[in-house]
């Protein structure tokens, strides 16, 4: 089963703007990373976050872990058209090796 | 190779046809993990294997699901007599090594290979 939970499900904002897409989850995590996919295919691995870390950026990609209320957010600031795209959350439990994965968040950027 | 190879890229079959689907790891990767996507949806896990260890078969959905790594390397799913409901892009994904501490941990990264879309009629 799916433990990551992504909102929202869908979202669309201008060029330009930040767009903020949230990570719920329900187990002790290790770790928590986020993906991105274009066009139904394969994902590309953008940041990783250990369960000890509050806040990483990477570029233009900044993400927040709260462990107490097990969530976490990406945000992607002065958002282009090229963003267009499924983000997904995903979990390494602590105890185990897997990757869980969310359902995702369908960004859509419009020039 | 440079990345994770999945072929073919498309696969159309008749319901209850038997179909393979091959992933080419990143030379080097020990871990390959199978993931199923139905349109729209998240990723399912389906199977893992690392190194030589007996593979983790929990998210196989059906004795029809087989998977094999022949060498430590390349890997094959095998779904057998096909069904609709079997239609989904098929995703393969390879990493250095399953580790949770220290300098391992940033090897949990998957590299993903492009997908096979498998359409059964």
């Amino acid at each position: 089963s799916q433990q990551g939970e992504e909102d929202p499900q869908a979202l669309s904002i201008q060029e330009g703007e930040n767009a903020t897409m949230n990570c719920s989850y329900k187990t002790s995590i290790n770790n928590l990373q986020w993906y991105r996919q274009n066009s139904g295919r394969g994902l590309v691995h953008l940041i990783l976050i250990r369960s000890n870390e509050r806040e990483k950026h990477s570029g233009r990609l900044r993400v927040t872990l709260d462990t107490s209320k097990k969530s976490s957010s990406l945000l992607i600031t002065a958002s282009r058209a090229a963003d267009t795209a499924s983000y997904f959350c995903a979990t390494v439990p602590e105890y185990g090796n897997k990757l869980v994965f969310g359902a995702g968040t369908i960004l859509r950027v419009k020039s | 190779g440079a990345g994770v190879s999945q072929s073919p890229s498309n696969k159309v079959t008749e319901k209850g046809k038997d179909v393979e689907l091959r992933c080419d790891p990143i030379s080097g990767h020990t871990a390959l993990y199978w993931y199923r996507q139905s349109l729209g949806q998240g990723l399912e896990f389906l199977i893992y294997f690392q190194g030589n260890s007996a593979p983790d078969k929990s998210g196989l959905p059906s004795d029809r699901f087989s998977a094999e790594r022949t060498g430590g390397s390349v890997s094959t799913l095998t779904i057998q007599r096909t069904q609709q409901e079997d239609s989904a892009v098929y995703l393969c994904a390879s990493s250095l090594r399953s580790g949770q501490t220290g300098s391992t941990l940033a090897k949990n990264i998957q590299y993903f290979g492009a997908g096979t879309r498998l359409s059964v009629l």
